[in-house]
């Protein structure tokens, strides 16, 4: 069974850091590119990070770069994110998401359950 | 940078009606680069469409996509109880990603 588990999450105060991890199994991992993405309470989803394959290309959304490290280890088939000087609007659900290898199909099509990550004094 | 608005913010529709939802884009997009998806309370998204017009695999074809250009559609043809939920369309462009600020169809 193709699947991502998240885990890593919690409680953190306003400056300090985490790390998130995301397990794969079922599948080829080093022939897809991974994305993190978030669902804060209230609001939409939104693109944290991107990483392909290899590791060769890697992106940030502009909120978060300089503060996060998006990394992978295609060995241990895992996912990675260091997320460093946490702010109140970081906190979120996050997932990772696979994105597809079809022709033609640049979606995510393989989502994680998520991990929850909250940023409070 | 792509910005994607969605619209309506919320349809209020009931089961059997037709949904129309709208994605535009800032600039125009390559059709091949938009996305939607559908998100449940408590689940993680669900891809519906790529490339605006191909549904996903065990995707129902109840549920379609169109559109080009700046403009792009989602369309539900006739809403089943489990259809109600938020949509999102998303764009991918040069390892940067940028979605939608979603479409809430209720009851």
């Amino acid at each position: 069974e193709v699947q991502l588990v998240e885990s890593g999450g919690g409680l953190v105060q306003p400056g300090g850091s985490l790390r998130l991890s995301c397990a794969a199994s079922g599948f080829t991992f080093s022939s897809h590119s991974m994305n993190w993405v978030r669902l804060a309470p209230g609001k939409g989803l939104d693109w944290v990070s991107y990483i392909s394959g290899g590791s060769s290309t890697i992106d940030y959304a502009d909120s978060v770069k300089g503060r996060f490290a998006i990394s992978r280890d295609n060995a241990k088939n895992s996912l990675y994110l260091q997320m460093n000087s946490l702010r109140d609007e970081d906190t979120a659900v996050y997932y990772c998401a696979r994105v597809s290898r079809l022709p033609g199909n640049y979606g995510m099509d393989v989502w994680g359950q998520g991990t929850t990550v909250t940023v409070s004094s | 940078e792509i910005v994607l608005t969605q619209s309506p913010g919320t349809l209020s529709l009931s089961p059997g009606e037709r949904a129309t939802l709208s994605c535009r884009a800032s600039q125009s997009v390559s059709s091949n680069y938009l996305a939607w998806y559908q998100q449940k309370p408590g689940q993680p998204p669900r891809l519906l469409i790529y490339g605006a017009s191909s549904r996903a695999t065990g995707i129902p074809d109840r549920f379609s996509g169109s559109g080009s250009g700046t403009d792009f559609t989602l369309t539900i043809s006739r809403l089943e109880p489990e259809d109600f939920a938020v949509y999102y369309c998303q764009h991918y462009g040069s390892s940067l990603w940028t979605f939608g600020q979603g479409t809430k169809v209720e009851i």
